[in-house]
């Protein structure tokens, strides 16, 4: 199957600063991109819709603002968490389809845990 | 709006087993619907995917049918080994997004 990557895989940052995390389709080019959170022993949430070359699309109750979105290239999706609190600490997964379509296969990222002090 | 429901949250079998896993949804109007496994701490890996028209796929010891009129789907494990203790994690696909369940937990004891 197709491969996503996602940066970093663990990180730990202090109270107020932002952490970029990023998303890779390293064989196939995707248009749209999800970025999803987890907390433990919970389900995936979807946080927003990443559009390669327009604004993202978030679900409701998720702030834009805090969570910038960026997908400049066919290949790269960023979710940057701005003045990070304790409580966004959390699993943040990025999935990709092959095609913009909705019936194709999802693959996801290997999720990165972010732990803010 | 649509929900996913999966049970049992959790599962406990000794190896060699055959099981079940047990995925619902409330709406009928899917695209497909997608089984993960996923580690701890782990992203999720796709074991198999079955689109709206089709009634099942199978993967090595793995089959997942589909009966979207009734809004269910199984994930048949044959022959459990420890190995595939993990979550799984099923998925509806619906317009551009997808729905997931909360996920059994299976552990399998040698």
């Amino acid at each position: 199957g197709a491969v996503v990557s996602q940066h970093p895989s663990r990180v730990i940052c202090k109270s107020g600063t932002s952490v970029k995390i990023e998303c890779r389709s390293l064989d196939f080019q995707a248009t749209t991109m999800f970025w999803y959170r987890q907390f433990p022993k919970q389900s995936l949430m979807l946080m927003a819709t990443s559009n390669e070359g327009s604004k993202a699309t978030y679900e409701q109750g998720v702030e834009k603002d805090k969570f910038l979105i960026n997908h400049a290239s066919l290949t790269l999706s960023t979710l940057t968490v701005t003045s990070a609190h304790p409580e966004d600490s959390s699993f943040y997964i990025c999935s990709a389809r092959d095609l913009a379509g909705p019936g194709t296969e999802a693959f996801f990222g290997q999720g990165t845990r972010l732990t803010v002090v | 709006k649509q929900e996913v429901t999966q049970i049992p949250a959790a599962l406990s079998v000794p190896e060699g087993e055959n099981l079940v896993l047990n995925c619902s949804f409330t709406d009928s109007a899917i695209y497909n619907l997608q089984w993960f496994r996923q580690d701890p701490g782990k992203g999720l890996t796709s074991l198999l995917l079955i689109q709206s028209s089709q009634r099942e796929q199978t993967s090595g010891r793995l089959n997942a049918s589909l009966d979207k009129s009734s809004g269910r789907s199984t994930l048949y494990i044959a022959a459990s080994q420890p190995g595939d203790s993990a979550t799984y994690l099923c998925a509806v696909g619906v317009n551009n997004d997808m729905r997931f369940g909360a996920g059994t937990r299976l552990t399998v004891k040698p």
